[in-house]
Parts: C-alpha cells; structure tokens; sequence
C-alpha cells in the first residue's frame, strides 16, 4: 500500500485478556518500529525490527509485551494478559534505514487501546 | 526518560502569527527531526536537521539546531488554523539503535 496501515484502528478489551496489534510497513521498508503513546504523552519507543530481527526490543516494558516480524514485512505486537495501565495509542513507523542514521520515519494512523 | 523536552507544552495564537517551538535534548545526536500529529493518531514528519546543519528551511517552516546548546526551534510563520495540532521533536542517536526519542510535545491551537 501507499502508506503504514495498523489494524485494528480500536480495540477494547478486558483486563487480563491477550490482543494482538498489526502493523504493515510501506513495501520495500527494510526497518519497522513500534511506539506506545499513553494519554497526553509523547512517544516512548518499544521495538525496532531490521528485516525480521530485533536489534533494539530495549522499549518492550515487560514480559507481557512481544512481537514478531515475518517475511520482512508485517508485524505483530502481543500484549497478554492485558492491564489498565497498558490503555494508550499504539503506533507503527517503518523506514529503509539500516544506517544506523536514524533516518525520517513513517507513521501509521495507530491502533487506540482500552483497557476495561 | 525522554530525550527532547519541547516548550511551552501549550501554545494559543491568531490566525496570521509566527509560531515557535523549542526543543531541548541532553545528548549527542545525529539527526533531529519534527513531527506533527493531528488529534493523537498517526504523526507526520515534517523536517529533519542534521548535526552538522544549522538552520533548514521548507515551506513556512524554519528550524535551527544549536547543537552548543543541545536545542532545536521550530517556526511556523503565518500560520493557519489548520496548523493547529501537537508538535513534537525526535532525535536520532549516533550509531546504535535507529530508534527516535521524542518529547511531550508542544500542543499548538491557531484561531481563526
């Protein structure tokens, strides 16, 4: 597609259950990212994807949280047993990069979580 | 903790006024970039300075980097209502990660 897309654009959910959040790059983005914007905040990083390794998951603010990268494009992020403080915008960027430049990022449209 | 702290966190103005947005960060950087967001869904990149560059011009936006002073500025002259939206700055480390850190942001209203 022409941009990042995330599915699904809302998700409500109860506390303790797991949901998967699903993130498609732009065709051809080598590195994709994920972000976690809680209410007012800015963006705190979680994970970074270079084809389908993670060299920095340094974000990822506990066990609870994973996600995987197949066939150098799509990305899942799990949350499991889901907690209150886990409500917030969840946000995908790619970008070619692998320069270790920190190159401009393209952001998806997000995927608003609630947890109940 | 974040890197880029923006101020002010608020900004109100009129239609047809500059706007400025300023950035502080506390360690070494490759790049730093400005982002916007429309009502906390997807951000656009709006401008990308690097460190050996000064001032960056596009459109009627105008950023500087001091990089002495680990501070960046974003001016928005003549501005619109539709550039009301929260701005926020990301920095790009050297080597490493390619992550961005970014800041809380600067929440712009412009009135008509």
């Amino acid at each position: 597609g022409a941009g990042v897309s995330q599915s699904p654009s809302n998700k409500v959910t109860e506390k303790g259950k797991d949901v998967e959040l699903r993130c498609d790059p732009i065709s051809g983005h080598t590195a994709l990212y994920w972000y976690r914007q809680s209410l007012g905040q800015g963006l705190e990083f979680l994970i970074y994807f270079q084809g389908n390794s993670a060299p920095d998951k340094s974000g990822l603010p506990s066990d609870r949280f994973s996600a995987e990268r197949t066939g150098g494009s799509v990305s899942t992020l799990t949350i499991q047993r889901t907690q209150q403080e886990d409500s917030a915008v969840y946000l995908c960027a790619s970008n070619l990069a692998g320069g270790g430049f920190a190159d401009t990022q393209y952001f998806g449209p997000g995927t608003r979580l609630t947890v109940l | 903790s974040q890197q880029g702290e923006e101020d002010p966190q608020a900004l109100s103005i009129q239609e047809g006024e500059n706007a400025t947005m300023n950035c502080s960060y506390k360690t070494s950087i490759n790049n730093l970039q400005w982002y916007r967001q429309n009502s906390g869904r997807g951000l656009v990149h709006l401008i990308l300075i690097r460190s050996n560059e000064r001032e960056k011009h596009s459109g009627r936006l105008r950023v500087t980097l001091d990089t002495s002073k680990k501070s960046s500025s974003l001016l928005i002259t003549a501005s619109r209502a539709a550039d009301t939206a929260s701005y926020f700055c990301a920095t790009g480390f050297q080597g490493g990660s390619e992550k961005l850190v970014f800041g809380k942001g600067t929440k712009l209203t412009v009135n008509p």
